[in-house]
Protein backbone atom coordinates (compact mmCIF):
# COMPACT_ATOMS: atom_id res chain seq x y z
CA UNK A 1 0.00 0.00 0.00
CA UNK A 2 1.63 3.51 -0.80
CA UNK A 3 1.88 5.88 1.92
CA UNK A 4 -0.33 8.82 0.43
CA UNK A 5 -2.63 7.51 -2.25
CA UNK A 6 -4.50 9.84 -4.21
CA UNK A 7 -6.94 9.33 -7.48
CA UNK A 8 -4.89 10.57 -10.47
CA UNK A 9 -7.83 11.52 -12.62
CA UNK A 10 -8.03 13.27 -14.97
CA UNK A 11 -10.97 15.81 -13.59
CA UNK A 12 -12.03 17.78 -16.40
CA UNK A 13 -14.39 19.90 -15.18
CA UNK A 14 -16.22 23.51 -16.80
CA UNK A 15 -14.84 26.20 -15.79
CA UNK A 16 -16.72 28.07 -12.70
CA UNK A 17 -17.46 24.28 -11.30
CA UNK A 18 -16.56 22.87 -7.92
CA UNK A 19 -14.30 19.98 -7.81
CA UNK A 20 -12.85 18.75 -4.82
CA UNK A 21 -9.45 15.79 -4.58
CA UNK A 22 -9.49 13.75 -1.75
CA UNK A 23 -6.15 11.83 -0.29
CA UNK A 24 -5.63 8.70 1.80
CA UNK A 25 -2.32 8.49 4.21
CA UNK A 26 -0.98 5.55 6.05
CA UNK A 27 0.75 6.54 8.72
CA UNK A 28 -1.11 7.91 12.09
CA UNK A 29 1.67 9.34 13.10
CA UNK A 30 2.05 12.09 10.46
CA UNK A 31 2.48 15.13 11.84
CA UNK A 32 2.00 17.84 9.03
CA UNK A 33 0.01 17.87 5.77
CA UNK A 34 0.01 20.27 2.64
CA UNK A 35 -1.34 20.35 -0.79
CA UNK A 36 1.14 21.63 -3.22
CA UNK A 37 0.41 22.49 -7.21
CA UNK A 38 1.83 21.27 -9.72
CA UNK A 39 2.43 22.68 -13.49
CA UNK A 40 3.40 20.38 -16.58
CA UNK A 41 7.54 20.26 -16.33
CA UNK A 42 7.84 22.50 -13.16
CA UNK A 43 8.43 22.61 -9.44
CA UNK A 44 5.89 22.03 -6.88
CA UNK A 45 4.81 24.77 -4.99
CA UNK A 46 3.08 25.47 -1.29
CA UNK A 47 -0.56 26.23 -1.97
CA UNK A 48 -1.59 25.46 1.35
CA UNK A 49 -1.33 23.95 4.93
CA UNK A 50 -4.16 21.53 5.97
CA UNK A 51 -4.84 22.10 9.96
CA UNK A 52 -6.92 19.61 11.83
CA UNK A 53 -9.53 22.42 12.07
CA UNK A 54 -9.71 22.72 8.53
CA UNK A 55 -8.53 26.27 6.90
CA UNK A 56 -9.75 27.98 3.96
CA UNK A 57 -7.54 30.13 1.67
CA UNK A 58 -9.86 32.19 -1.37
CA UNK A 59 -12.00 29.75 -3.59
CA UNK A 60 -9.51 26.43 -1.97
CA UNK A 61 -10.99 24.73 1.26
CA UNK A 62 -8.65 22.04 2.95
CA UNK A 63 -9.88 19.47 5.67
CA UNK A 64 -7.77 16.97 7.99
CA UNK A 65 -9.61 13.61 8.96
CA UNK A 66 -7.35 12.22 11.57
CA UNK A 67 -9.24 9.37 12.41
CA UNK A 68 -9.80 8.61 8.99
CA UNK A 69 -6.23 9.21 7.72
CA UNK A 70 -8.09 11.16 5.26
CA UNK A 71 -7.41 15.07 3.52
CA UNK A 72 -9.60 16.82 1.33
CA UNK A 73 -9.17 19.72 -0.81
CA UNK A 74 -12.27 21.70 -2.27
CA UNK A 75 -11.78 24.27 -5.26
CA UNK A 76 -14.91 26.59 -5.75
CA UNK A 77 -15.70 28.39 -8.96
CA UNK A 78 -12.72 26.75 -11.05
CA UNK A 79 -10.85 29.03 -13.30
CA UNK A 80 -8.69 28.16 -16.07
CA UNK A 81 -5.33 28.48 -14.62
CA UNK A 82 -6.50 26.25 -11.86
CA UNK A 83 -5.50 23.46 -14.26
CA UNK A 84 -2.71 21.42 -13.15
CA UNK A 85 -1.40 18.62 -11.20
CA UNK A 86 -2.43 18.85 -6.93
CA UNK A 87 -0.09 17.10 -5.09
CA UNK A 88 -1.28 15.49 -1.59
CA UNK A 89 1.53 15.66 1.01
CA UNK A 90 2.04 13.97 4.03
CA UNK A 91 5.51 14.74 6.90
CA UNK A 92 5.10 11.21 8.76
CA UNK A 93 6.83 11.61 11.52
CA UNK A 94 8.24 13.65 14.82
CA UNK A 95 11.77 14.18 15.49
CA UNK A 96 14.11 15.11 12.88
CA UNK A 97 12.55 14.04 10.25
CA UNK A 98 12.05 16.55 7.67
CA UNK A 99 10.89 14.25 4.70
CA UNK A 100 7.71 14.81 2.84
CA UNK A 101 5.87 11.72 1.69
CA UNK A 102 3.77 13.05 -1.73
CA UNK A 103 0.70 11.26 -3.57
CA UNK A 104 1.17 10.72 -7.08
CA UNK A 105 -0.99 13.59 -7.89
CA UNK A 106 -4.62 14.30 -9.52
CA UNK A 107 -4.55 16.14 -12.80
CA UNK A 108 -6.86 19.12 -12.93
CA UNK A 109 -8.26 20.07 -16.40
CA UNK A 110 -10.37 22.98 -16.33
CA UNK A 111 -12.55 23.88 -19.68
CA UNK A 112 -13.96 26.64 -20.94
CA UNK B 1 14.69 36.51 -6.89
CA UNK B 2 15.24 35.19 -3.51
CA UNK B 3 14.03 31.63 -4.31
CA UNK B 4 15.63 28.39 -4.24
CA UNK B 5 18.14 28.26 -7.32
CA UNK B 6 19.39 25.27 -9.20
CA UNK B 7 22.19 24.51 -11.59
CA UNK B 8 22.06 23.27 -14.15
CA UNK B 9 18.81 23.32 -15.35
CA UNK B 10 18.96 20.72 -18.10
CA UNK B 11 21.92 17.75 -17.94
CA UNK B 12 22.92 15.10 -20.86
CA UNK B 13 25.13 12.66 -19.88
CA UNK B 14 26.69 9.56 -21.32
CA UNK B 15 25.91 6.10 -19.06
CA UNK B 16 28.81 5.91 -16.35
CA UNK B 17 29.66 9.70 -16.57
CA UNK B 18 29.78 11.45 -12.86
CA UNK B 19 27.55 14.63 -12.75
CA UNK B 20 27.12 16.88 -9.96
CA UNK B 21 24.23 18.74 -9.21
CA UNK B 22 23.95 22.56 -7.04
CA UNK B 23 21.32 23.64 -5.15
CA UNK B 24 21.38 27.34 -3.31
CA UNK B 25 18.92 27.68 -0.37
CA UNK B 26 16.42 30.94 0.58
CA UNK B 27 18.95 32.30 2.80
CA UNK B 28 17.75 32.41 5.57
CA UNK B 29 16.65 28.72 5.49
CA UNK B 30 18.69 26.12 7.41
CA UNK B 31 16.54 22.94 6.19
CA UNK B 32 17.83 22.00 2.37
CA UNK B 33 16.12 18.65 1.22
CA UNK B 34 16.66 16.55 -2.38
CA UNK B 35 14.08 14.62 -4.24
CA UNK B 36 13.98 12.57 -7.64
CA UNK B 37 10.75 13.29 -10.03
CA UNK B 38 10.24 11.25 -12.66
CA UNK B 39 7.26 11.41 -15.44
CA UNK B 40 4.01 11.14 -13.65
CA UNK B 41 4.93 10.32 -10.14
CA UNK B 42 5.38 12.60 -7.01
CA UNK B 43 8.61 13.86 -5.97
CA UNK B 44 10.75 10.89 -3.80
CA UNK B 45 12.35 11.97 -0.95
CA UNK B 46 16.57 11.78 -1.54
CA UNK B 47 18.19 13.44 1.44
CA UNK B 48 17.98 15.94 4.12
CA UNK B 49 20.49 18.50 5.83
CA UNK B 50 19.64 20.73 8.85
CA UNK B 51 22.94 23.37 8.44
CA UNK B 52 25.62 20.87 7.43
CA UNK B 53 24.14 17.67 8.97
CA UNK B 54 22.77 15.01 6.82
CA UNK B 55 20.19 13.96 9.05
CA UNK B 56 18.31 11.58 7.34
CA UNK B 57 19.01 9.47 3.88
CA UNK B 58 16.21 7.68 1.47
CA UNK B 59 17.01 3.71 0.66
CA UNK B 60 16.78 5.26 -3.06
CA UNK B 61 20.05 6.93 -2.27
CA UNK B 62 22.42 4.17 -3.44
CA UNK B 63 26.10 4.27 -2.93
CA UNK B 64 26.72 5.88 -6.51
CA UNK B 65 25.00 8.69 -4.64
CA UNK B 66 26.59 11.22 -2.54
CA UNK B 67 25.38 14.96 -1.09
CA UNK B 68 26.90 17.40 1.10
CA UNK B 69 26.67 20.46 2.12
CA UNK B 70 29.82 21.75 3.49
CA UNK B 71 28.77 25.23 5.18
CA UNK B 72 25.32 24.81 5.53
CA UNK B 73 24.61 26.80 3.09
CA UNK B 74 24.43 25.50 -1.12
CA UNK B 75 24.48 22.03 -1.42
CA UNK B 76 25.91 19.60 -4.16
CA UNK B 77 24.47 16.10 -5.31
CA UNK B 78 26.72 13.93 -7.24
CA UNK B 79 25.70 10.69 -9.11
CA UNK B 80 29.04 8.03 -9.94
CA UNK B 81 28.45 5.95 -13.00
CA UNK B 82 24.93 7.30 -13.79
CA UNK B 83 22.72 4.62 -15.18
CA UNK B 84 19.93 5.28 -17.33
CA UNK B 85 17.38 4.69 -14.36
CA UNK B 86 18.82 7.93 -13.22
CA UNK B 87 17.05 9.82 -15.80
CA UNK B 88 14.53 12.13 -13.72
CA UNK B 89 14.23 15.52 -12.22
CA UNK B 90 16.14 16.26 -8.99
CA UNK B 91 14.63 18.69 -7.08
CA UNK B 92 15.85 20.91 -4.17
CA UNK B 93 13.80 22.32 -1.30
CA UNK B 94 14.56 24.27 1.62
CA UNK B 95 12.39 24.94 4.75
CA UNK B 96 13.01 27.25 8.03
CA UNK B 97 9.67 26.02 9.26
CA UNK B 98 7.20 23.32 8.34
CA UNK B 99 6.65 24.38 4.67
CA UNK B 100 9.01 23.53 2.08
CA UNK B 101 9.87 25.61 -0.89
CA UNK B 102 11.17 24.12 -4.04
CA UNK B 103 13.64 24.90 -7.05
CA UNK B 104 13.40 24.73 -10.26
CA UNK B 105 14.70 21.38 -10.64
CA UNK B 106 17.38 19.58 -12.64
CA UNK B 107 16.20 17.49 -15.58
CA UNK B 108 18.90 14.68 -16.22
CA UNK B 109 18.83 12.60 -19.01
CA UNK B 110 20.96 9.50 -19.09
CA UNK B 111 21.64 8.64 -22.74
Amino acid sequence: RKEVEQDPGPFNVPEGATVAFNCTYSNSASQSFFWYRQDCRKEPKLLMSVYSSGNEDGRFTAQLNRASQYISLLIRDSKLSDSATYLCVVNPGSGNTGKLIFGQGTTLQVKP
Amino acid sequence: DTGVSQDPRHKITKRGQNVTFRCDPISEHNRLYWYRQTLGQGPEFLTYFQNEAQLEKSRLLSDRFSAERPKGSFSTLEIQRTEQGDSAMYLCASSLLREQYFGPGTRLTVT
